[in-house]
């Protein structure tokens, strides 16, 4: 089966612009994470979607952050404006559900903000 | 938000010796620990998910153990080869809670 789709893989931008993601899960999944990590921490959750709804997103900073997933499939993650530090690896993973089944993490997105 | 650790922090071992890593994670509202592997460049791949307390899962060289009562999970990787050489993270969630992830244990294993 085709594995998470994420887009760019690399991504250069300067303070106080603004910088979006692309994620496409493995067909059927109905949960999608984005999932930040900064070197050297644990990837932190940043949004949980169960089909379209958002099920967590208490980690997100509602200030600049902000994400959808229409129709229950893709989803796109917005960073305006950015800071230095969001600076991070932006991973998307899918899985079936939300209980106990293993997640499939796409490439990730290397984010650099000058 | 539950309280991951993961010990060691890093550890470096010579290619044919074996070792393990610990995972510690609050007992209480316990539903499934996960075990990841990341190499550099690569996605992170799910290695385990264990939900029952006692329940030991092996996969090749790599095996865990879960201990729920206690809150701990054992990695073990016997015979550790270079292509072993990754950040192993664990996460354990509740339920309904998120998926939680540790900080992992950066393995490098030298030829």
């Amino acid at each position: 089966e085709a594995g998470v789709a994420q887009s760019p893989r690399y991504k250069i931008i300067e303070k106080r612009q603004s910088v979006a993601f692309w994620c496409n899960p493995i067909s059927g999944h109905a949960t999608l994470y984005w999932y930040q990590q900064i070197l050297g921490q644990g990837p932190k959750l940043l949004i949980q979607f169960q089909n379209n709804g958002v099920v967590d997103d208490s980690q997100l900073p509602k200030d600049r952050f902000s994400a959808e997933r229409l129709k229950g499939v893709d989803s796109t993650l917005k960073i305006q404006p950015a800071k230095l530090e969001d600076s991070a690896v932006y991973l998307c993973a899918s899985s079936r559900d939300r209980f106990n089944e293993k997640l499939f993490f796409g490439s990730g997105t290397q984010l650099s903000v000058l | 938000i539950l309280n991951v650790e993961q010990s060691p922090q890093s550890l470096h071992v010579q290619e044919g010796d074996s070792t393990n890593f610990t995972c510690s994670f609050p007992s209480s509202n316990f539903y499934a620990l996960h075990w990841y592997r990341w190499e550099t460049a690569k996605s992170p791949e799910a290695l385990f998910v264990m939900t029952l307390n006692g329940d030991e899962k092996k996969k090749g060289r790599i095996s865990a153990t879960l201990n729920t009562k206690e809150g701990y999970s054992y990695l073990y990787i016997k015979g550790s080869q270079p292509e072993d050489s990754a950040t192993y993270l664990c996460a354990p969630h509740g339920g309904y809670q998120k998926v939680t992830f540790g900080t992992g244990t950066k393995l490098q294993v030298i030829p």
